[in-house]
């Protein structure tokens, strides 16, 4: 069984620009979630796809968007970065998207630093 | 959003028992308790989830108040390994949501050998 894979694992970019980050789901599981990490705090939720289409969204603004593909890989694009997108990108794949007994399996993520 | 409370950080002997505590008095009563712990450098890991009576795992025990509105995870002996932030979610159905994970800032737990 293949877990949650995310690449790259570390990227530093410069305020203004855009970046997309990429994440393989866990074998079977066909709904991906996102999530932001700033130091020192939980995650943060960010989207879900659910039969790649966004079916849940967090407090964040338009400029972060994603794209789930058929093979439930998944996307995370972010434009115009500043310099508080800075954290660890989480991304999170489960068998449904809505099942609350359902866990969620976690890549170990991307360090964005926005500089 | 239900929230929960959870102890700042606690500190424990290695091959000792481990209590973590974790207050949700707001809990709904379709509200499922989840623990996951984040090793450092690591996404969070899931640890175990339960609804109403304990449970237990490979990894873990989940010991849920009668009223559901505390719940203590249980380490029956800390090992190095299991140094880590421990996070007590509250997972829910809403329709926008979609049932995602809502984290605090979770319980650092130190093991010393």
């Amino acid at each position: 069984e293949t877990g949650v894979t995310q690449s790259p694992t570390h990227l530093i970019k410069t305020r203004g620009q855009q970046v997309t980050l990429r994440c393989s789901s866990q074998s079977g599981h066909n709904t991906v979630s996102w999530y932001q990490q700033a130091l020192g705090q939980g995650p943060q939720f960010i989207f879900q796809y659910y039969r790649e289409e966004e079916n849940g969204r967090g407090n964040f603004p338009p400029r972060f968007s994603g794209l789930q593909f058929p093979n439930y890989s998944s996307e995370l694009n972010v434009n115009a970065l500043e310099l508080d997108d800075s954290a660890l990108y989480l991304c999170a794949s489960s068998l449904d998207p809505g099942a609350r007994n359902s866990p969620l399996h976690f890549g170990n993520g991307t360090r964005l630093t926005v500089t | 959003d239900a929230k929960t409370t959870q102890p700042n950080s606690m500190e424990s002997n290695e091959e000792e028992p481990v209590h973590l505590p974790c207050n949700h008095s707001t809990i709904s009563g379709t509200d499922y308790i989840h623990w996951y712990r984040q090793l450092p450098s690591q996404g969070p890991e899931y640890v175990i989830h339960g609804l109403t009576s304990n449970v237990n795992n490979r990894m873990a025990s989940l010991a849920i108040a009668e009223d559901r509105k505390s719940s203590t995870l249980i380490l029956h002996r800390a090992t190095l390994r299991d140094a880590a932030v421990y996070y007590c979610i509250l997972r829910a159905f809403y329709g926008g949501s979609q049932g995602n994970l809502i984290f605090g800032k979770g319980t650092k737990l130190s093991v010393k050998p």
